[in-house]
């Protein structure tokens, strides 16, 4: 079965820095880039970024709203992808969730998605 | 960054009957490799999203043929026939053509 479990959520003050984790199993990972999508209580669905899979290097690609404050990488020897926030800020508070996305952005594009995990800016 | 404007916001609907949900996009979502990559998922309520639609109009596994998507360059639209209870939710379209990946901002059907 196809798993993504995200994890590393928790309280944390303006500035601080946290990181989320998505550990997958259930797939070859090292095929699949990893993409972030977060949610605001109430709101909408936000992209934030990006991370190709290995044949393209795992590079990455971010919203304006995070570019430069958030990092996505990957270790493909544990099957994992992180989000490392930065100087987070309050309106980054929201629940943070992985999905897959298979090389051709096809019938493995976001097709599967982790629980997501809450992180909350607040002094 | 590509804007995807969706409507109606809110759709109340009769249960059995049909829903149409539009989703407009500020720039064509023609990819140069001359796919559409244009998504719709579906958020029950306390869920996680789920795709019901890939480039337009492949259906994923699993979910009801009651659902279909087409449209083309700018303008798409997920029909749902003969609506069921397990419906309900919010409906977001999503553009991966453009980098940076956008979404719509979501339409809530619920039952009248």
């Amino acid at each position: 079965e196809v798993q993504l479990v995200e994890s590393g959520g928790g309280l944390v003050q303006p500035g601080r820095s946290l990181r989320l984790s998505c550990t997958t199993s259930g797939f070859t990972f090292a095929d699949y880039g990893v993409t972030w999508v977060r949610q605001a209580p109430g709101q909408g669905l936000e992209w934030i970024g990006l991370i190709r899979n290995k044949a393209s290097r795992g590079t990455t690609e971010y919203a304006a709203s995070v570019k430069g404050r958030f990092t996505i990488s990957r270790d493909d020897s544990k099957s994992i992808a992180y989000l490392q926030l930065n100087s987070l800020r309050t309106e980054d508070s929201a629940l943070y969730s992985c999905a897959r996305v298979d090389g051709d952005y096809d019938v493995g594009f976001m097709d599967v998605w982790g629980q997501g995990t809450t992180v909350s800016v607040s002094s | 960054d590509v804007v995807l404007t969706q409507s109606p916001l809110s759709l109340p609907v009769t249960l059995g009957q049909s829903a149409s949900i539009s989703c407009r996009s500020s720039q064509s979502l023609v990819y140069k490799d001359g796919s559409t990559y244009l998504n719709w998922f579906q958020q029950r309520p306390g869920q996680s999203p789920r795709r019901l639609v890939y480039k337009v109009s492949n259906r994923d596994s699993g979910v009801p043929d009651r659902f279909s998507g087409s449209g083309a360059d700018t303008d798409f639209t997920l029909e749902i026939t003969r609506v069921e209870a397990e419906d309900v939710g919010v409906y977001y379209c999503m553009q991966g053509t453009h980098w940076p990946f956008t979404f719509g901002g979501g339409t809530k059907v619920e039952i009248k």
